[in-house]
């Protein structure tokens, strides 16, 4: 069926390190990999996604790397600051259901200063 | 503004009282979906749906009830509410139904059964 992993559950940093936070996936099929961040009591936010095609996306300090053989892709985050503690999801498309998201359980990241 | 405006935002409710959450999106987006957030489980799917009139479940639907009268409005019904119900809500809509496109989510409804 589908599922997507992610690992670790919760990840602590010191400010200025980089945090990287690993999704594998069910479904050789599936194409599109969506990351969200989630602060305290908020909506999820899309904060950078990759489709099958590519190997690699970045967006200033966040970077999305994917491995279609392995089924597994990455979310690299450098520099880290205060800012970028929240709860991190990735995501998998699947076949079937539309525009549906399979969910990875999540990241609590908390960068100390 | 474009928006997924969801109501109520929290709600504690009694066992078997019928409610309804409302969602209502501005952005004439054909693809409207409802998941549920539980600690440890991520997001998951309850109920889509592709367009007015077209639903469908999603990986966990059994309690819940839908309709898709019209294009911006996805109401979640929930006719017999039980504890295991109590969750973070949230509605989701997207220009279609086509994979890859951007989801836009709601602010998130808080309900308790008691």
């Amino acid at each position: 069926g589908e599922n997507v992993e992610q690992h670790p559950s919760t990840l602590s940093v010191q400010e200025g390190d980089s945090a990287v936070i690993k999704c594998t996936y069910s479904d050789s099929a599936s194409n599109y990999f969506p990351w969200y961040k989630q602060e305290l009591g908020k909506r999820p936010q899309l904060i950078i996604d990759i489709r099958s095609n590519v190997g690699e996306k970045k967006d200033q300090r966040i970077a999305v790397t994917l491995n279609k053989t392995a089924k597994h892709f990455s979310l690299h985050i450098t520099e880290t600051q205060p800012e970028d503690s929240a709860v991190y999801f990735c995501a998998a498309s699947f076949t079937g259901g539309g525009n549906k998201l399979t969910f990875g359980t999540g990241t609590q990241l908390k960068v100390e200063l | 503004e474009a928006q997924v405006t969801q109501n109520p935002r929290y709600l504690i409710t009694v066992t078997g009282k019928k409610l309804t959450v409302t969602c209502s999106q501005n952005m004439n987006h054909e693809y409207m979906s409802w998941y549920r957030q539980d600690p440890g489980l991520g997001l998951r799917q309850i109920y889509y749906s592709m367009n007015v009139e077209v639903t469908d479940k999603g990986d966990v639907p059994e309690g819940y009830k839908v309709s898709r009268k019209e294009k911006r409005n996805f109401p979640l019904i929930l006719e017999s509410p039980s504890p295991n119900q109590t969750s973070l809500y949230f509605c989701a809509s997207s220009l279609s139904g086509r994979i890859g496109n951007t989801i836009y989510f709601g602010e998130g409804s808080w309900l308790t059964v008691v």
